[in-house]
């Protein structure tokens, strides 16, 4: 079957790094998506990977190994703001859509 | 403002009752998805469609049907409400298809009593 697994949650301290994993297993690969989502608001997209490698923007960057079925997202420099959950989405060879449940990440001081 | 609108923003219903939620994609989106997110949830991904058309279908109950209208804005009609359908429902369009980033709207909090 078609799967995307995350760790339900995270935490780290701010001014640190953090990397929260995705691994996904679809019928084909499309690319796949981060976003991010705060409390009780509408997620937000942060990055989109379809070839292998890390694509950095500003303090996030984003891996994928498509021979491993397997994408980071990597945080530096965390902020309290950073506190929110990462969702990690895949998209098959049909460019069906398949939703991780989320990694919530809580930022310590 | 990611340009997607969601209306209403609050929603307070009974059991048994029908409800439509309505959402304006961004100008010159073609694609429209609907998601609900109930409470400390994942997304749940119910229903996609392209330019007048259904594209992709997910957890979509058989209480719930969409459409997209002409204009490109889209409803979501949720019948014989139950407890259980109280969520944030979620808009979200793209220019294309499911390969390009989705913008969301707020959402519409639903509240079934």
């Amino acid at each position: 079957g078609q799967n995307i697994d995350q760790p339900t949650e995270m935490t780290a301290t701010e001014g640190a790094i953090v990397q929260i994993n995705c691994t996904y297993q679809t019928s084909g690969f499309n690319g796949l998506f981060w976003y991010q989502q705060h409390a009780g608001e509408a997620p937000t997209f942060l990055s989109y990977n379809v070839l292998d490698g890390l694509e950095e923007k500003g303090r996030f960057s984003s891996f994928l190994s498509r021979s491993k079925g397997y994408s980071y997202l990597l945080l530096k420099e965390l902020q309290m703001k950073d506190s929110a959950s990462y969702l990690c989405c895949g998209t098959d060879s049909n460019y069906q859509l398949i939703w991780g449940a989320g990694t919530k990440l809580i930022i310590k001081p | 403002d990611s340009g997607v609108t969601q209306t209403p923003k609050h929603l307070i219903t009974a059991t048994g009752q029908r409800v439509t939620l309505r959402c304006s994609p961004r100008s010159g989106d073609l694609s429209v998805y609907w998601y609900q997110q109930s409470l400390d949830q994942g997304l749940q991904f119910l229903i996609q469609y392209y330019n007048g058309e259904e594209r992709a279908k997910g957890n979509i109950l058989e209480r719930f049907s969409a459409q997209q209208f002409p204009d490109l804005h889209s409803e979501l009609n949720l019948s014989s409400l139950e407890l259980g359908d109280s969520a944030l429902y979620f808009c979200a369009s793209s220019l294309q298809g499911s390969q390009e980033t989705q913008y969301f709207g707020p959402g519409t909090r639903l509240l079934v009593l």
